[in-house]
Parts: structure tokens; sequence; C-alpha cells
């Protein structure tokens, strides 16, 4: 199994902050990589994925990075409306699993 | 607009198996772009993908789970199904039915359907 990693686990920060998220991977998975934002009581919603490319209807402030086994997500100016969980997903390969990091808890300084 | 509804008992008892049913709408479950999948949230925990499948009807299991795992595609009802064998209490969770399209994350998803495993 490919194992994921995010840091930090909760991020405490303000509207307005610029925000870096942290994936790694035990393994490369390229760039088959996936972030999703997720509210309480929520399914998840679809950020970014191959590593960088943006879904339609997320706002640009959303961007993400990386390849290999080194990912981040960035909320260049923190909204009210992002205070929320985000994970990270590699989808690389069916055979390996596709597998999800623990999250990143996002809330209110 | 595609929608996604999951269906099901909510209550299995253990050792015996969860079934679940999604229901696609507004568009093709037979769609060659595509693959369905069932991913599950145990209370306060993080994401866990369980299994995918395509309109073909191969499937695609979790390492971990793929002994008890069985994902079947119905395109006559556009629908696949989850059935998951032996369940214990860390199976409680709530199960998320989504679709994937090639190359991409998970971009459709279920609401959800919360399934407790006890006697």
């Amino acid at each position: 199994d490919i194992q994921m990693t995010q840091s930090p686990s909760t991020l405490s920060a303000s509207v307005g902050d610029r925000v870096i998220i942290t994936c790694r991977a035990s393994q490369s998975v390229s760039s088959w990589l996936a972030w999703y934002q997720q509210k309480p009581g929520k399914a998840p919603k679809l950020l970014i994925y191959k590593a960088s490319t943006l879904e339609s209807g997320v706002p640009s402030r959303f961007s993400g990075s990386g390849s290999g086994t080194e990912f981040t997500l960035t909320v260049s100016s923190l909204q009210p409306d992002d205070f929320a969980t985000y994970y990270c997903q590699q989808y690389n390969s069916y055979s390996e699993g596709l597998t999800f990091g623990p999250g990143t808890k996002v809330d209110i300084k | 607009q595609l929608q996604l509804q999951e269906s099901g008992p909510g209550l299995v008892k253990p050792s015996e198996t969860l079934s679940l049913t999604c229901t696609v709408s507004g568009g093709s479950i037979s769609s060659s772009s595509h693959y369905w999948a069932w991913i599950r949230q145990s209370p306060g925990k993080g994401l866990e993908w369980i299994g995918s499948i395509y309109y073909s009807g191969s499937t695609y299991y979790s390492p971990s789970l793929k002994s008890r795992v069985t994902i079947s595609v119905d395109t006559s009802k556009n629908q696949f199904s989850l059935k998951l064998s032996f369940v214990t209490v860390a199976d409680t969770a709530v199960y998320y039915c989504a679709r994937r399209p090639f190359g991409s994350g998970h971009d459709d998803w279920g609401q959800g359907t919360l399934v407790t495993v006890s006697s």
C-alpha cells in the first residue's frame, strides 16, 4: 500500500491568512494526487486533481503543486467559507489502492 | 446534473453482510470515461477508499478489505452496489458512493449513508 501523511494535522488561522498544507506519499505517485475539502456532515468536495489542476468552479485562491512524493495545497487568502478539513488522495494505481491522507483541520484562530 | 444516492439498511448485525446500492441519475453509469467508487468514513475519522468499478464490470478493491468486498454494476438500472461481508463494529461508518473521471479525483459524491454495526 502507498501511505499518505499530511501536515499539520490541525491549523489555526485567520481570515486573510495564506495557508499551506503538505501531503507526502510513501512512494512516488507521479502527479496523480487530488485535494478535497470536507465540512461537517457533508460529502467531500474535489478542489484539485492531477496535483495542480483546479476543479471547475473552485475559487482561484486554491492552488496545488508538487509531484512524486511531496505535494502542497495553498489557500492564498483564507475566507470564512474555507474553515474545513482538507484531505489529499493519491490515485496512482488501483493495484496499490487509492489512499487518502489523514486530513488537516483548518480552524479559526 | 449528475446525482448519486446511496440506499440500504442503516443497521447491520456483526458477522452479517452489509449491502448498499448507489443509484445514479442525470448521467449514465455506462460512461466510458468514469469509474464508480465506494468510500467510507468512520465517525470522527478520515476517508477510506473501499473499491471501484468500471461499467464493464472490472473491479478494483482496497488491499485491506479485498477479502470481504464485492462491488457490482447494473447498467440497466444505472446502479452499482457494495457488499461487505463478516462486518464488525469497526465497519460502522458513513458510506459514500462517488464518481471518478479518468485522470481526476472523485468529482461527484452521494450525500452518504450511515451504517451502524450492532447487535
